[in-house]
């Protein structure tokens, strides 16, 4: 697509339930990125794949979080028994090269996916 | 954990001035990145430094880089009403090229 499409915009659960948020990258692109901005917050990292590899998941908070991109296109965050403290904007990116130091490091993000966990 | 603060964490200016904003980093980098992010949208990349750069320009921005005291600085010259947004730096470490890690970000608000 055009650009990285984010799906759901807003997601409102209860606590307990599993989520499942959604990112479809810009087409080509190597590496997919996920982030959790809180308000007023600079972006926090959360994991990284490149292609399908998941290379680096030392920004996910706990074992309830996951993340797969099987095909090394489309990636989903799943969280697992949703907590209060889940609830944030959850920002995913994608860049043409592998990685920040690659030639073509920078980061095209998506519109964010709300979860509000009540 | 973030690796950059910026500074100052707010800013408010007229329209036609120009608005400055620092990042202070911790570690050792291979580039610092700056986005620009609208009223809790998606992010937009700016401008890319890499460490063996001094300045950048890009038409009203102009960034610079100073590896030995681990700062950079982002000015934006003749200031418009929608240059409103929050600026953020970010970096990509030498030791470490997964991750690209951002700061705590400056709120810029240009009056009419």
């Amino acid at each position: 697509g055009a650009g990285v499409s984010q799906s759901p915009r807003y997601k409102v659960t209860k606590r307990g339930q599993d989520v499942a948020l959604r990112c479809d990258p810009i087409s080509g692109h190597v590496s997919l990125y996920w982030y959790r901005q809180a308000l007023g917050q600079g972006p926090e990292f959360l994991t990284y794949f490149n292609y399908e590899a998941q290379q680096d998941k030392s920004g996910l908070p706990n074992d309830r979080f996951s993340a797969e991109r099987p095909e090394g296109s489309i990636s989903t965050l799943t969280i697992q028994r949703t907590e209060q403290r889940d609830s944030a904007m959850y920002r995913c990116a994608s860049s043409r090269g592998a990685g920040p130091n690659s030639n073509t490091g920078e980061l095209f993000f998506g519109e964010g996916s709300r979860l509000t966990v009540l | 954990s973030q690796q950059g603060e910026e500074d100052p964490q707010a800013l408010s200016i007229q329209e036609g001035e120009n608005a400055t904003m620092n990042c202070s980093y911790k570690t050792s980098i291979n580039n610092l990145q700056w986005y620009r992010q609208n009223s809790g949208r998606g992010l937009v990349h700016l401008i890319l430094i890499r460490s063996n750069e001094r300045e950048k320009h890009s038409g009203r921005l102009r960034v610079t880089l100073d590896t030995s005291k681990k700062s950079s600085s982002l000015l934006i010259t003749a200031s418009r009403a929608a240059d409103t947004a929050s600026y953020f730096c970010a970096t990509a470490r030498s030791y470490n090229t997964d991750k690209l890690i951002f700061g705590t970000g400056t709120r810029l608000q240009v009056f009419p």
